[in-house]
């Protein structure tokens, strides 16, 4: 039975501040490994995905790598801004969407 | 526009009530999702169809009735509601033609039951 675990739970930094949000699997037999935002109240936006064959993947400020083998994915935020609060999901697919329990982010200006 | 739109997108009803949650996605995906959030935000997948057919059903009482009429819609009916049905109802889609594409998501459905 797949489980995804991400570290940590939350996350307080000051604005500029690069950092990482880690997701862990147990199944490593995925289809692909997606990254989410979710801002409070609202639905889920797609930041990222990395199908099983890739080991990452960029969009402006954000890069997110998946190491398949050792079931682990990290999402790194290059210069934090305000507006990058929101919690965080990863998620992995195979035949189905297995998410992790999310790590909210608050970035201090 | 919408990629994947839910209706409605909140709902406030009485304990024992019936009733619906629509989803209907314009993105040509063959596979559909119903989540759960709850209140610990924790997303968990309920049910999913591939090409209007069935292929997930988690442990989730039968008074949940998910129904496919096309491959475009996926609505979620319950009967008999009770509190702890309370939560958020995400809609996803996704496709598995070429590999398993990203999954699109609906912007929830707030269920409240008093």
């Amino acid at each position: 039975k797949q489980e995804v675990t991400q570290i940590p739970a939350a996350l307080s930094v000051p604005e500029g501040e690069n950092l990482v949000l880690n997701c862990s699997f147990t199944d490593s037999a995925i289809y692909n490994l997606q990254w989410f935002r979710q801002d409070p109240g609202k639905g889920l936006t797609s930041l990222l995905l990395i199908q099983s064959s890739q080991r990452e993947q960029t969009s402006g400020r954000l890069n997110a790598s998946l190491d398949k083998s050792s079931g682990r994915s990290t999402l790194y935020i290059a210069a934090s801004q305000p507006g990058d609060s929101a919690t965080y999901l990863c998620a992995v697919s195979d035949l189905k969407t297995i998410f992790g329990a999310g790590t909210r982010l608050f970035v201090k200006a | 526009d919408t990629a994947v739109s839910q209706t409605p997108k909140y709902l406030v009803t009485q304990m024992g009530n019936d009733k619906s949650i629509k989803c209907e996605q314009n993105l040509g995906h063959d596979t559909m999702y119903w989540y759960k959030q709850d209140s610990k935000k924790f997303l968990k997948i309920m049910f999913s169809y591939n090409n209007k057919e069935l292929i997930i059903n988690e442990t989730v009482p039968n008074r949940f009735s998910p129904k496919s009429p096309d491959k475009a819609h996926l609505n979620l009916h319950i009967n008999s509601l009770e509190l702890g049905d309370s939560a958020v109802y995400f809609c996803a889609s996704s496709s598995t033609t070429g590999g398993r594409t990203e999954a699109f998501f609906g912007q929830g459905t707030r269920l409240t039951v008093v």
